[in-house]
């Protein structure tokens, strides 16, 4: 079974200052691997994804993540916080399964300070 | 990405009664997923909505309680019956889109409220 962690549930951060959101998964196969972002009152929307090749995932509004396969890791970055990041973000798995079912972690919600 | 859309996008109901909330893809696929938010906690998939077949339950959820309808190709119900406070969710659909259908695209979701 797959499940993924999620460290810190609530995140507080300076606008302009380094977004890191952590995500480690557990999986008996290298997974799929996916951020997405819910903002408040709306449906989930995705961020980026990893499924083969580059390591380093660039997705949308700045942010990037890195798969490693050592740690069984996929943290996400943006180098820069805006206002406008303010929200939830969720890091899920599936497995190499076309069209599979997700595992969510628990989710982080970001504040930005101004 | 897929275009999916949900109605009702919410509704407050009283205990004891039904609520049927539809979804619907802009294009055909073969799978569709339904998930439960929980206030303040991450998704939970409540079951796969395969088409000509029954929908496949995850533990802890059952038919009786969330019956699930998959007519055709790009349209899905799911169904809270019986409801109870503790049914107050958001409910979101997802599906997987082409090319490479290894992505799930989720619609707006159904925030439900029971009294």
């Amino acid at each position: 079974a797959q499940s993924v962690t999620q460290l810190g549930s609530h995140v507080s951060v300076s606008e302009g200052a380094l977004v890191l959101l952590r995500c480690n998964y557990s999986s008996s196969v290298p997974p799929y691997l996916f951020w997405y972002v819910q903002y408040p009152n709306q449906g989930l929307q995705l961020l980026l994804k990893y499924t083969t090749g580059a390591t380093l995932v660039k997705g949308i509004n700045g942010f990037e993540a890195e798969f490693k396969k050592s740690e069984t890791s996929f943290h996400l970055t943006k180098p820069s916080a805006h206002m406008s990041d303010a929200a939830e973000y969720f890091c899920a798995v599936s497995d190499r399964v076309a069209g599979n079912k997700l595992t969510f972690g628990g989710g982080t919600r970001v504040l930005v300070k101004p | 990405s897929a275009v999916i859309s949900q109605k009702p996008s919410r509704d407050i109901c009283q205990r004891g009664t039904s609520l049927t909330i539809q979804c619907q893809v802009d294009s055909q696929v073969t799978m569709m997923f339904w998930y439960r938010q929980q206030p303040g906690q991450s998704l939970t998939l409540i079951a796969t909505a395969n088409q000509g077949s029954e929908a496949t339950y995850e533990s802890g959820f059952v038919i009786d309680k969330f019956p699930i309808s998959r007519p055709n190709l790009t349209f899905s119900t799911l169904t809270v019956s019986n409801m109870s406070p503790e049914d107050s969710s958001i409910y979101l659909c997802s599906a997987p889109k082409a090319p490479g259908l290894e992505t799930q695209y989720f619609g707006p979701g159904t925030r439900l409220l029971v009294l």
